[in-house]
């Protein structure tokens, strides 16, 4: 399976300014998607990412606040824009090797405190 | 819409105890369950993939059943250990060419040494 970078792995930011977080795959893939996973739920999909294209987002979820750039089959970028408290969370990338047969590959995740 | 339960939200149990981690899923149009394992503040481990057209899978301690019919799955944990305690995710897919995972909440283990 494949093997993801995520950077950074966590950080504090403070009110109104903005991350990116970076995801970095060893082999080529299609498709890359992003997750967020707020205190205490489960991971919800804000996106995904296709090289050439540009992001389906989910709903509940828009490319002003959360814009996606894709710009190789092996590296994909989230930024997380006009930050508030409500934005702490952890954000985790995720791939498919090859078809949805090999199932998921998640990055180490960036845990996101807002402040 | 799929939704996909798991109960209960905690466990706590004895160390060299046998477990079952048990998650339900509505809709039993899947392509395929995937359990991963979430250490605090990490990202996610696979633990094990289960196609539709399987029963179930092994590694190790773990052994995961699926029965698409009753829209269920089962995690088993041999010989639990204290290195097992972390929360434990359910997720499926469903085919298409936006697949995308439906998670559970988690179960959330914790092996008392």
């Amino acid at each position: 399976s494949a093997v993801i970078s995520q950077k950074p792995s966590r950080d504090i930011c403070q009110r109104g300014t903005s991350l990116t977080i970076q995801c970095q795959v060893d082999s080529q893939v299609t498709m890359m998607f992003w997750y967020r996973q707020q205190p205490g739920q489960s991971l919800t999909l804000i996106a995904t990412a296709n090289q050439g294209s540009e992001a389906t987002y989910e709903s509940g979820f828009v490319i002003d606040k959360f814009p996606i750039s894709r710009p190789n089959l092996t590296f994909s970028t989230l930024t997380v824009s006009n930050m508030s408290p409500e934005d702490s969370s952890i954000y985790l990338c995720s791939v498919v090797t090859g078809t949805e047969e090999n199932g998921y590959t998640f990055g180490s995740g960036t845990r996101l405190t807002v402040v | 819409k799929q939704e996909v339960t798991q109960i209960p939200a905690a466990l706590s149990v004895p160390e060299g105890e046998n477990l079952v981690l048990n998650c339900s899923f509505t809709d039993s149009a899947i392509y395929n369950l995937q359990w991963f394992r979430q250490d605090p503040g990490k990202g996610l481990t696979s633990l094990l993939l289960i196609q539709s057209s399987q029963r179930e899978q092994t590694s190790g301690r773990l052994n995961a059943s699926l029965d698409k019919s009753s829209g269920r799955s089962t995690l088993y944990i041999a010989a639990s250990q204290p290195g097992d305690s972390a929360t434990y995710l359910c997720a499926v897919t469903a085919r298409g060419a936006n697949s995308k995972l439906t998670f559970g909440k988690g179960i959330t283990l914790s092996v008392r040494p």
